[in-house]
């Protein structure tokens, strides 16, 4: 069974554009989350999605926006790039919500890098 | 809300010597809790959980975990490292009912000296 797969897997951007990273989960799998990971403030939660619905979000600015598709694919948003959005995002799918048998897998992550 | 705190940014270790990382989390519900290892440029890989049924928890690549409440907490061993075990590893928690979110520790890079 194929992994968790990021694309594109490195990214550079100009201050002010926005971007778009997508994530494509295990088959099966209906649950999406993202995470930031930078130096500074290691690895952050963002949003989660499960059948197509935002079903928790983490502590970052409007700027950051997702969406998860009818096959379960998701994908990310940054608008009004910043310096400080350099960073590696991490996508993870599991196969629904937490429980006895949760588990998250993670893909290898999209390397974002702003100028 | 939930914590995880991981002792020690960097610990090194012969080869073949006890790996020992510590990991104390803060939770007002039992929660889940999970170590993962990251190796450079990858994502993160799962090496055991901890939800709720054994205590000590056996993982891949040798690792294992024993879940202390009285102590709140997680510590990752090792009897025998290796010098493929140098990597970043981080402990995480996940409150029942949360959903998948998961809080992580800072992180603790494990360096195998020969």
């Amino acid at each position: 069974k194929a992994g968790v797969t990021q694309t594109p897997r490195y990214l550079i951007k100009t201050r002010g554009q926005q971007v778009t990273l997508s994530c494509s989960p295990i088959s099966g799998h209906r649950s999406v989350s993202w995470y930031q990971q930078t130096p500074g403030q290691g690895l952050q939660f963002l949003f989660e999605y499960f059948s197509e619905t935002q079903r928790n979000k983490g502590n970052f600015p409007g700027r950051f926006s997702g969406r998860q598709f009818s096959n379960s694919r998701s994908e990310m948003n940054v608008s009004t790039l910043e310096l400080g959005d350099s960073a590696l995002y991490l996508c993870a799918s599991s196969p629904g919500l937490a429980g006895e048998d949760y588990e998250q897998y993670f893909g290898p992550g999209t390397r974002l890098t702003v100028t | 809300a939930q914590s995880v705190t991981q002792l020690g940014s960097h610990v090194s270790v012969s080869e073949g010597a006890l790996v020992l990382l510590r990991c104390n989390y803060s939770s007002s519900v039992p929660p889940y809790l999970f170590w993962y290892v990251q190796y450079p440029n990858q994502g993160l890989q799962l090496l055991l959980k901890y939800t709720s049924a054994a205590t000590l928890v056996k993982g891949i690549n040798g690792f294992e975990a024993e879940f202390k409440k009285s102590e709140t907490s997680f510590h990752l061993t090792k009897p025998s490292a290796h010098m493929s075990d140098a990597a970043e590893y981080f402990c995480a928690v996940s409150l029942t009912g949360g959903g998948n979110k998961l809080t992580f520790g800072t992180g603790t890079q494990l360096k195998v000296e020969l």
